[in-house]
């Protein structure tokens, strides 16, 4: 098992939609989560963390913890064409942050 | 702060020849990451430091690669001798103290080894 698992995508959503990608992680000591975007040819970009269950809201974007099932998301309301990236979920797990496969999103006009 | 520069921004080189990459975090963070990402492995932990010190290497693929970080600003990632299969993406990334701390990116390096 993966450390950290993702939807394999790529999700396609209408523009307007709403986006939900999902990420499982296998250490149940982890401490914090993170959900990066990162656009072809570019650098991941934090958008999100959350440390304690239940949501986390930002904008258009909601994060969602739930440590008991192991399960973090990231809602993405009002989506985008600029919102198509791949979205990466991180994991720290001690000192380590250990990142998912990401889910590629692309939102159509 | 200027963030997390990585030099160079790409990088050419025969098979066999010695590669280093270079990592300048952002000034005040105290943990430094080495990632490699392709397509078919996604994003990798390779090494990561704390305090200046290594504390997993774990995801060093073989002993063709080691990481370096004399002092807090500057780290170094060589491969010694590179072959085509190291073909990748490198990423450095840094966060501050605390162990929870978010991570920010340098823009990579693009390596390709004929």
């Amino acid at each position: 098992q993966k450390e950290v698992e993702q939807n394999s995508g790529p999700l396609s959503v209408p523009e307007g939609a709403i986006a939900s990608l999902n990420c499982t992680y296998s250490d149940r000591g982890s401490q914090s989560f993170f959900w990066y975007r990162q656009y072809s040819g570019k650098s991941p970009e934090l958008i999100m963390f959350i440390y304690s269950n239940g949501d986390k809201e930002d904008g258009r974007f909601t994060a969602q913890l739930n440590k008991a099932s192991q399960y973090v998301s990231l809602l993405i309301r009002d989506s985008q064409p600029s919102d198509s990236a791949t979205y990466l979920c991180a994991v720290r797990q001690g000192g380590k942050l250990i990142f998912g496969q990401g889910t590629e999103l692309s939102v159509k006009p | 702060d200027a963030g997390v520069i990585q030099s160079p921004r790409h990088e050419v080189t025969e098979m066999g020849q010695e590669v280093t990459l270079r990592c300048k975090p952002i000034s005040g963070h105290n943990s430094l990451f080495w990632y490699r990402q392709t397509m078919m492995r996604g994003l990798e932990l390779l090494i990561y430091f704390n305090n200046n010190v290594p504390i997993d290497d774990s995801g060093m693929p073989e002993d063709r690669f080691s990481a370096k970080m004399p002092n807090a600003s500057f780290s170094t990632l060589k491969i010694q001798p590179s072959e085509p299969r190291d073909s990748a993406v490198y990423f450095c990334a840094s966060s501050d103290s605390g162990g929870l701390g978010e991570a920010f990116f340098g823009q990579g390096t693009r390596l390709t080894v004929v």
